[in-house]
This record gives C-alpha cells, sequence and structure tokens, in this order.
C-alpha cells in the first residue's frame, strides 16, 4: 500500500462545476497536508495546506481534512481552464521536513 | 533574489556517464531538499540539508547518489554510473527558518535522460 494514494484521473468537468479531488493516506502519525498544483512540464507550487480537521477556505479552493478517515480533499469551485493541470497531495510527520507525496489526479476543465 | 535556481534544466547523458546538478536556494532559505520525479509519479523525496549538514537521506539514494551543501549555500546532486532507471525529474527545493515544510519553494528542476 502506498502511503499516500490519488486516483490518476482524468477527471473531467465542465467549466464552472466543482472539481472534488480525493485523497488518503496510510500512516497516522501524518501531521501536516499540503495540495500543490503542476502544469505540464513544470514544477509543483503550493496551492494551500491544512493541519486540523474541518475545513479551510481560499478564495475558491478548499481543503477538508478527516484525520480519523485518513482523508483529504480539496474542492475547486467555479473550475476554470486554467485550472486543468496536476494535483498532487502530499503528507508531513513533524518529526521530519520531508514531503511524500501521492501520485497525483490529473484535471480536466472543459471550456 | 527570485527563486530556487536548478542548472542544467536538461541534461542528456550515455548509461554509465557521471552526471551533477547544481541547486541555488532562495538565499535566506537554510533548508533545501532534492527530490526525484518520474512521468506520471509525483515527487519521490531524496534528501535534505540544513545549513551544511546532510539531516536525513531516502533509501531511494543509493551508493551512486551523492548530495552536498559545502558552505550551506548552493547545494551538488551527483548521479554516478547513470542508469536508465535514473532518467526523471530533478526537483529541488527550499524553506526559511522555522517553516519547514509549509515553506517550500521548488525549482523548475533538471530534467535528466539516460541513453
Amino acid at each position: 500500500q502506498k502511503e499516500v494514494e490519488q486516483n490518476s484521473g482524468p477527471l473531467s468537468v465542465p467549466e464552472g462545476a466543482i472539481a472534488s479531488l480525493n485523497c488518503t493516506y496510510s500512516d497516522r502519525g501524518s501531521q501536516s497536508f499540503f495540495w500543490y498544483r503542476q502544469y505540464s512540464g513544470k514544477s509543483p507550487e503550493l496551492i494551500m495546506f491544512i493541519y486540523s480537521n474541518g475545513d479551510k477556505e481560499d478564495g475558491r479552493f478548499t481543503a477538508q481534512l478527516n484525520k480519523a478517515s485518513q482523508y483529504v480533499s480539496l474542492l475547486i469551485r467555479d473550475s476554470q481552464p486554467s485550472d486543468s493541470a496536476t494535483y498532487l497531495c502530499a503528507v508531513n510527520m513533524d518529526s521530519s521536513y520531508k514531503l511524500i507525496f501521492g501520485s497525483g489526479t490529473r484535471l480536466l476543465v472543459r471550456p | 533574489d527570485t527563486g530556487v535556481s536548478q542548472d542544467p534544466r536538461h541534461k542528456i547523458t550515455k548509461r554509465g556517464q557521471n552526471v551533477t546538478f547544481r541547486c541555488d536556494p532562495i538565499s535566506e532559505h537554510n533548508r533545501l531538499y532534492w527530490y526525484r520525479q518520474t512521468l506520471g509519479q509525483g515527487p519521490e523525496f531524496l534528501t535534505y540539508f540544513q545549513n551544511e549538514a546532510q539531516l536525513e537521506k531516502s533509501r531511494l539514494l543509493s551508493d551512486r547518489f551523492s548530495a552536498e551543501r559545502p558552505k550551506g549555500s548552493f547545494s551538488t546532486l551527483e548521479i554516478q554510473r547513470t542508469e536508465q532507471g535514473d532518467s526523471a525529474m530533478y526537483l529541488c527545493a527550499s524553506s526559511p527558518p522555522a517553516q519547514g515544510a509549509f515553506g517550500y519553494t521548488f525549482g523548475s528542476g533538471t530534467r535528466l535522460t539516460v541513453v
């Protein structure tokens, strides 16, 4: 079992819809959770991080964390074609500064 | 200082050759990380430095891989006797003091192709 699991997709949504991206993790010691966006051929860029159970909103993005279920998600409201990218989920344990990444979910937003 | 700089951007090498990559972090960042990313996968942690000290290494970092950060500024990653399986994007990131995993800035990466 991989430490961080994501559906590879592609997840295809129409412009203006809500895109829901999901991630599960295996290590209950994971403390902090990150969502990165990566355009093809580019490096990852941080969208959001969350470390408390519940929701965290930032503009069109909402991260949701459920530590009991070992589940973290990212909602993108009013999806735009420019949101088309691979979304990487990453986790971190406080004892280390490294990030453990999932394999990413490819999102396609259709105009 | 506009970000994390990696050099070269692309490297094609023949199997068995040695290659070295360089990473220049953001100047005030004391932590520097190396990751490897293959097609369709997320980045995999290789190693990280706090100042000049190499504090953690992945089991992925075989004897053929070595990383240094001699003066706590730039870092180099050397791969000896390259194999086709080493073909990947090598990403460097840095983070400032007191932010750790929350403050990563990635460089543009070095794409290695072993032929």
